[in-house]
């Protein structure tokens, strides 16, 4: 079956542009999570959704960066006024909402802030 | 203290050998372990999880668990130079869904 989509590939802006990045997750998972690797650097998580709860959004590293998640689907990843610091991979990763909640990682969008 | 924390490696064995990575997490109440790999310019893709004590074996792969130790290990039968990636440990500590992840071990098999 279809895996984890992300669009765009790849993103490159201009420091102080918006950027949104998009995520579809495998049909009939009702976890979606987002995460961000920056070069040699490991995975960091941003926020998490799960079906109608609040999301956990312990992750986010500014207030520049907030997500939303419409119809239980398709999340969207919004960075305001991008700085050089937030280039990275962004990966999106969704599971079923039971144990042991084994995360499907999608491509991943390179975002690059020039 | 990281709170997953992997030998960055690279781990260098000859093809057929037995490749053994291992990684230990800080917060004794996790509760599921989960190894992936990843190869250069892609996004990780699962090889398997763990969450009781002992062994799982998939194939030419075994997850070994230690809680006691906090230890996790990956060992990987009759490597293959495909096998050459980098493999991440994930840990999902206790009252969590989202995975922390260590930085990572580059794996090198020799042809």
């Amino acid at each position: 079956g279809a895996g984890v989509s992300q669009s765009p590939s790849n993103k490159v802006t201009e420091k102080g542009k918006d950027v949104e990045l998009r995520c579809d997750p495998i049909s009939g998972h009702t976890a979606l999570y987002w995460y961000r690797q920056s070069l040699g650097q490991g995975l960091e998580f941003l926020i998490y959704f799960q079906g109608n709860s609040a999301p956990d959004k312990s992750g986010l590293p500014s207030d520049r960066f907030s997500a939303e998640r419409t119809g239980g689907s398709v999340s969207t990843l919004t960075i305001q006024r991008t700085q050089q610091e937030d280039s990275a991979v962004y990966l999106c990763a969704s599971s079923f909402g039971t144990e042991p909640y084994e995360q499907y990682f999608g491509p991943g969008t390179r975002l690059t802030v020039t | 203290q990281k709170e997953v924390e992997q030998n960055s490696g690279p781990l260098s064995v000859p093809e057929g050998a037995i490749a053994s990575l291992n990684c230990t997490y800080s917060d004794r109440g996790s509760q599921s372990f989960f190894w992936y790999r990843q190869y250069s310019g892609k996004s990780p893709e699962l090889i398997m999880f763990i969450y009781s004590n002992g062994d799982k074996e998939d194939g030419r792969f075994t997850a070994q668990l230690n809680k006691a130790s906090q230890y996790v290990s990956l060992l990987i039968r009759d490597s293959q130079p495909s096998d050459s990636a980098t493999y991440l440990c994930a840990v999902r500590p206790m009252g969590r869904r989202a995975l922390t992840f260590g930085s990572g071990t580059r794996l090198q098999v020799q042809p």
